[in-house]
């Protein structure tokens, strides 16, 4: 397995037009993450799944934002009507699911960099 | 509420220097902690985590940091800094649920020769 992978690495769109990202994580990884990421901020959480059930939003994940995970494996984020505050890098993040003690690290992709024109 | 203060925006340090960056959090129930490295255009690569136990905490590189519950700090450290380890440093916070991360607003790090 070589790790969390994101489709595409860059994206350039023009305001208005619709948006997919495409998130494969570590296949064993049960828990599945999208953050974004604005220049000089830290990520912030947009939602997760626990396999292919979408467990929670943040309120930052307007209705032009939808997230998917059908078979409990790959993610696609669409953003529809893309508008220029939504220039960001989108973090995908994958990881097992918490033990009783403790809890695990995210593994990180490389995210995608939308630039909205 | 949930949140991490990181107070350095940039640091500057010689090569073989020692290294510290500041973490502060604030969250209402048991903090597992994590400080993460991302190099310009990447993703987060995890360093170290503190869940439980040993407040001091090895990591990948040569890192280490030091949980302190009374002042809500989680310092990462580096003895001698390499040249390879410029790059940007976040903090982070989270449950044992591990449901979601707070992420601090990261501190920039320069080595100079």
């Amino acid at each position: 397995d070589t790790g969390v992978s994101q489709d595409p690495r860059h994206k350039i769109t023009k305001r208005g037009q619709n948006v997919t990202f495409r998130c494969d994580p570590i296949s064993e990884h049960n828990r599945l993450y999208w953050y974004r990421q604005t220049l000089g901020q830290g990520p912030e959480f947009l939602t997760y799944f626990q396999n292919e059930a979408q467990l929670e939003k943040s309120r930052l994940l307007s209705d032009r934002f939808s997230a998917e995970r059908p078979k409990g494996s790959f993610s696609t984020l669409e953003i529809q009507r893309t508008e220029q505050g939504d220039s960001a890098m989108y973090l995908c993040a994958s990881s097992a699911q918490p033990g009783q003690d403790s809890t695990n690290g995210y593994t990180f992709g490389s995210g995608t960099r939308l630039t909205v024109v | 509420a949930q949140s991490v203060t990181q107070p350095d925006i940039h640091i500057t340090v010689s090569e073989g220097a020692s290294l510290e960056l500041r973490c502060n959090y604030s969250y209402g129930a048991t903090p597992y902690l994590f400080w993460y490295v991302q190099s310009p255009g990447q993703g987060l690569q995890l360093l170290l985590k503190y869940f439980s136990g040993d407040t001091l905490v090895q990591g990948i590189k040569g890192f280490e940091a030091e949980f302190k519950r009374s002042q809500s700090s989680f310092n990462l450290r580096k003895p001698s800094v390499h040249w390879s380890d410029a790059a940007e440093y976040f903090c982070a916070v989270g449950g044992r649920t591990g449901n979601q991360f707070y992420f601090g607003t990261g501190t920039s790090l320069t080595v100079i020769p």
